[in-house]
């Protein structure tokens, strides 16, 4: 059974720092791995999208990366800012079809 | 990019009551959706996947007779709590799997989600 996990579960920064949360998964048969920001009390927004062949994904600030051998994943996150407060998630596509989701990472960026 | 929607975005009902929860992809034809559930700091858990047409297959766990599912069509898929309790007091957030955007490859989206406050 596939299982999914962040670390840490809650982060705080002070803006302008470059940080780095981590999700890993217990089975490598993935398809893809995703990471998502959700904002309380809203849905989830897609932030970056890692086929299983591919070792990273990049879209402005954000760097994701993927190791499948060994069932890591990274959020990095450069210069951060307020507006960078969030709760990120990290969910692989399994074989089963199925997105499986982490615990999330609660980001708090001070001012 | 495509969008999936949910109505009502949120909902209070007394205990007892049934509350219906739609979720549409607005611009794709979704051939698989999913419902979620989300409790207070916790993460998604899936809870049934539909195909257009076919029964809802549920997770373990999850009572199909409480939570009912209805996929009548491509776009849209329903999701009612039967006779709804206080612990069915969560966030429910449908996703819709398709091909959308001139994409080659389906995609899956997710909805805004749906607060039930049970009393």
């Amino acid at each position: 059974k596939q299982e999914v996990t962040q670390i840490p579960a809650a982060l705080s920064v002070p803006e302008g720092e470059n940080l780095v949360l981590n999700c890993s998964f217990t089975d490598s048969a993935i398809y893809n791995l995703q990471w998502f920001r959700q904002d309380p009390g809203k849905g989830l927004t897609s932030l970056l999208l890692i086929q299983s062949s591919q070792r990273e994904q990049t879209s402005g600030r954000l760097n994701a990366s993927l190791d499948k051998s060994s069932g890591r994943s990274t959020l990095y996150i450069a210069a951060s800012q307020p507006g960078d407060s969030a709760t990120y998630l990290c969910a692989v596509l399994s074989n089963t079809g199925k997105l499986i989701f982490g615990q999330g990472t609660t980001l708090q960026v001070k001012p | 990019g495509a969008v999936v929607s949910q109505h009502p975005s949120w909902v209070i009902c007394k205990s007892g009551t049934s509350v219906k929860i739609e979720c549409r992809s607005l611009d794709f034809q979704a051939t698989t959706m999913f419902w979620y559930r989300q409790f207070p700091k916790q993460s998604l858990m899936l809870m049934a996947t539909s195909n257009e047409g076919s029964k809802a297959t549920y997770e373990q766990g999850v009572e199909k007779d409480k939570f009912l599912i209805n996929h009548a069509s491509l776009t849209l898929s329903t999701l009612t709590v039967t006779s709804a309790h206080p612990e069915d007091s969560s966030f429910y957030i449908c996703s819709a799997r398709g091909l959308a955007g001139g994409l080659r490859q389906e995609t899956q989206y997710f909805g805004p989600g749906t607060r039930l406050l049970v009393l």
